[in-house]
């Protein structure tokens, strides 16, 4: 079965960058897209097609892509971007979606 | 932009079949595709299938083939998950998610399945 690999977790202080990464063999052939989750609450899309930002989300978040490598970066970390972030894209087929098991920010 | 109202928490036994409904907003139903993702407690996010609306053909990833159907009623705009046999880890919150991005998630529905 495909896989998505995050790191579990990442912690950064306020004000600094926060970079987590997303590595998977399909990510050089189809998009992949960045999901928040804070406690308690529905996931919100924060980047899709790899780097392009929904109006909603602020300027601080920002994707990149390099081969088979997605990263989320957040500049300037705030409190409120404390969450769980997931990646997710298609197979080979793209026919079937998965998701990264989550890396946790932590906001120190 | 479209809104996902989802129906409520159900309790089932083990062995029991679900079905959770998914209502959209607006007339936009037939276009965009409808995914099912469930979260069990303190877990990720795992994808479940997808139905695109105007067609109704679906795709279920291969853990839950031949348990889940996905279905639609685009009278009513609604969607339909239903997962049969359940068995205790199929406990979780189950959302319905639309959008080319998956970029609209209902609020979740929770399932839990105990004896």
């Amino acid at each position: 079965s495909y896989e998505l690999t995050q790191p579990p977790s990442v912690s950064v202080s306020p004000g600094q960058t926060a970079r987590i990464t997303c590595s998977g063999e399909t990510l050089s052939q189809h998009f992949g897209h960045w999901y928040q989750q804070r406690p308690g609450q529905a996931p919100i899309l924060v980047i899709y097609k790899n780097t392009e930002r929904p109006s909603r989300i602020p300027e601080r978040f920002s994707g990149s892509h390099s081969g088979t490598t997605l990263t989320l970066t957040i500049n300037g970390v705030q409190a409120e971007d404390e969450a769980v972030y997931y990646c997710q894209s298609p197979d080979s087929t793209n026919t079937y979606k998965f998701f990264g098991g989550g890396t946790k920010l932590t906001v120190l | 932009q479209v809104q996902l109202v989802q129906s409520g928490a159900e309790v089932k036994e083990p062995g029991a079949s679900v079905k959770v409904s998914c209502k959209a907003s607006g007339n936009t139903f037939t276009t965009y595709e409808i995914n099912w993702v469930r979260q069990a407690t303190g877990q990720g996010l795992d994808w479940m299938g997808w139905l695109k609306p105007n067609s109704g053909n679906t795709g279920y990833a291969q853990k839950f083939q031949g348990r889940v159907t996905i279905t639609r009623d685009i009278s009513l705009t609604t969607a339909y998950m239903e997962l049969s046999s359940l068995r205790s880890d199929d406990t979780a919150v189950y959302y319905c998610v639309v959008g080319d991005y998956m970029d609209v998630w209902g609020k979740g529905t929770t399932v839990t399945v105990f004896s």
